[in-house]
């Protein structure tokens, strides 16, 4: 069965330390993988989806990246985190644009 | 612009009642369209997947219809339980195709009263 892991669950990082959060799926091949974020309150922002290797698609300018290195890794980055960028981040991945399923999420917050 | 509006943030329902939750689009011909269910600290949770050939769409207590001419999604939830308790949020796919990605919309936060 497919599985995804997403860490770590909750982090604290001060205002302009560089940011690294790390998803991985099992049990499936070429899976579709998304980057959302959550603001308190708000709805799930998109913030990158890839449908290969080194393939990625940016939804919404900002001072993060994502990479995917490997078919079933996803990584989520930023050099200098910004207040702003507090948020429950959710990633996610799907096969063939079919239902996605989501990671635990991790609770980042900037201070 | 292409919208997804999931008109109500709130509903309140008393227990056994059945729930109708409302979705809309704009500027999108989706294929299908999702509906998850959020507790608060989770990820979201796929319940159920509507084809735009398909009026309807049931399971269990869960009832989804899609209207494509209307360009909406009424979610139902039958005798519905505290344990319904959650939001609730569609989702459709933006672009045709293999390079598709999934947008949601803001969610309705129910809650089923005992």
């Amino acid at each position: 069965s497919q599985t995804i892991h997403q860490w770590p669950a909750t982090l604290v990082q001060p205002v302009g330390s560089p940011l690294s959060l790390e998803c991985t799926v099992e049990g499936t091949s070429n899976p579709n993988l998304y980057w959302y974020r959550q603001a308190a309150g708000r709805g799930l922002q998109l913030l990158f989806y890839s449908v290969g290797i080194g393939q990625i698609s940016s939804e919404v300018p900002q001072n993060l990246s994502a990479s995917r290195p490997q078919d079933r890794q996803f990584i989520l980055s930023s050099k200098k985190l910004l207040l702003s960028d507090s948020g429950f981040y959710l990633c996610a991945w799907s096969f063939r644009q079919l239902e996605a399923f989501f990671g635990q999420g991790t609770r980042l917050t900037v201070v | 612009s292409q919208k997804i509006e999931q008109n109500s943030e709130a509903l309140n329902i008393q227990e056994g009642k059945t729930a109708t939750l409302t979705c809309n689009y704009t500027n999108y011909s989706p294929a299908y369209l999702q509906w998850y269910r959020q507790d608060p600290g989770r990820g979201p949770v796929f319940l159920l997947l509507i084809r735009e050939n398909e009026k309807e769409k049931r399971k269990e207590r869960l009832k989804v219809t899609f209207d494509t001419t209307l360009k909406q999604s009424l979610f139902h939830i039958t005798a519905s339980q505290p344990a319904d308790s959650a939001t609730y949020l569609c989702a459709l796919q933006r672009d045709g195709g293999s390079q598709g990605n999934l947008i949601f919309g803001k969610g309705t936060k129910l809650s089923v009263k005992p």
